[in-house]
């Protein structure tokens, strides 16, 4: 069964940092493009960023660039978001989801979510 | 960046009614468009891929059609596990944008 498990999230303050953690398992990990996509209290879904297989390549909204950054490590079948310099518009459910670059586009598997609050 | 609107914002529907969404893109992206349904709390699920091809698992009630920049999702049939929040998405080179999501309630 394809899962993907987040967490990290959590209550921080303004200009703070938090790291964000994706465990998947499943599937061939080292195969797939993977995504974080964010969704703030109460609206849509926002594509963050995501990584190629080997960690090559890495794109980002624009709205993040510069401040997250995504990684992750295909031995521990894990993918991550760094993310520092947080505003209050980052506050937001944060997914980690499955990214079917090549092939059809879409995000066919998604973790549960994990809650970023930034407030003061 | 491409910009993906949604129509209608909102719907009122009743069960056994056919349910039409429109997603319109600000540019065209061939087929590279898929639909999702979201509930409540939960992760969102993807109900169509490429703009027409269904799912496995998902019940051929929905439908999606559409090339370059008008897309459609039918559901043909509307059912009580239906009523949920559904969202176009865009695939452009590595971007993805997302509509800004049909609400479908109960009548």
């Amino acid at each position: 069964e394809v899962q993907m498990v987040e967490s990290g999230g959590g209550l921080v303050q303004p200009g703070g940092s938090l790291r964000l953690y994706c465990a998947a398992s499943g599937f061939t990990f080292s195969s797939y493009w993977m995504s974080w996509v964010r969704q703030a209290p109460g609206k849509g879904l926002e594509w963050v960023a995501n990584i190629k297989q080997d960690g090559s390549e890495k794109y980002y909204v624009d709205s993040v660039k510069g401040r997250f950054t995504i990684s992750r490590d295909n031995a521990k079948k894990s993918v991550y978001l760094q993310m520092n310099s947080l505003r209050v518009e980052d506050t937001a459910v944060y997914y980690c989801a499955r990214d079917n670059y090549y092939d059809r586009g879409d995000f066919d598997y998604w973790g549960q979510g994990t809650l970023v609050t930034v407030s003061s | 960046d491409i910009q993906m609107t949604q129509s209608p914002s909102t719907l009122s529907a009743s069960v056994g009614d056919r349910v039409t969404i429109t997603c319109r893109a600000s540019q065209s992206i061939s087929n590279w468009l898929a639909w999702y349904q979201q509930k409540p709390g939960k992760a969102p699920k993807v109900l169509i891929y490429k703009a027409s091809s269904l799912e496995s698992g998902v019940p051929s009630r929905f439908s999606g059609s559409g090339s370059g920049t008008e897309f459609t999702l039918i559901i043909t049939s509307l059912q009580p596990d239906d009523f949920a929040t559904y969202y176009c998405q865009q695939y452009n080179s590595y971007s993805r944008t997302f509509g800004q999501g049909t609400k479908v309630e109960i009548k």
